[in-house]
């Protein structure tokens, strides 16, 4: 079964930590993605990459900067966290829109 | 940009009833995906829908692609406690590198 892995289902950091939020996926997808979803907003796109080393921004990347070294592993940085980022973040990946896109678990994020 | 809306935010219903949910723009989608999010995870898809009038079910869940090509209906029939959750619809935006527009989802509650 095709799969994403988020490396943290719950984290809480303390304001102005650099937070790092780790996506890994096990089906050669070129295609991933980052979701911020907060109650009553659905999901927000902050970041998305189509290739190695290369990024996006997406709706909302203020606050968020993103690393994609390998193909399979795509990062989301806070670089210095804030209590209005306390959310959940959903990574995804996909190999072609269409057929839409595989979800991980989450992290639930909490800054305190 | 393209939107898919999504209402109401919030549905309550009995156990054993069936329930319908639709989702509406006001641009045209070549592509219609339902997604069911459970409480702690990530969102899954449930159902594709790639041709207009379509019609496709997955178990108690029927999904249907709107003639217009502007809407489509989800319909889960026979309710049980775990059909609990947030249902979403998608599309693929137009352009390039297409990524998914998704509507903000409806959260479902079923009463026991």
């Amino acid at each position: 079964d095709v799969k994403v892995t988020q490396s943290s289902r719950y984290l809480v950091k303390r304001t102005g930590e650099k937070v790092f939020l780790e996506c890994v996926q096990d089906m050669d997808h070129e295609n991933m993605f980052w979701y911020r979803q907060d109650p009553g907003l659905g999901l927000r796109l902050i970041y998305f990459s189509y290739d190695v080393k290369m990024k996006e921004k997406g709706d909302i990347p203020e606050g968020y900067s993103v690393s994609r070294e390998k193909k399979e592993r795509f990062s989301l940085i806070l670089e210095s966290a804030s209590t209005n980022q306390t959310s959940m973040y959903l990574c995804a990946s996909s190999l072609a829109t269409a057929n839409g896109y595989t979800f991980g678990s989450g992290t639930r994020l909490t800054v305190v | 940009g393209q939107q898919l809306n999504q209402s109401p935010q919030s549905m309550f219903i009995q156990e054993g009833e069936d329930v319908s949910m639709n989702c509406t723009s006001s641009s045209i989608f070549n592509t219609w995906l339902w997604y069911k999010q459970d409480p702690g995870e990530g969102p899954v898809l449930l159902i594709a829908l790639y041709k207009a009038g379509e019609l496709t079910s997955n178990g108690r869940l029927t999904a249907q692609f709107g003639i217009t090509r502007k809407d489509s209906f989800l319909n889960i029939s026979a309710s049980i406690p775990s059909d609990v959750g947030i249902y979403f619809c998608a599309g693929p935006a137009t352009g390039a590198n297409s990524k998914l527009t998704f509507g903000k989802g409806i959260t479902l509650s079923v009463r026991p």
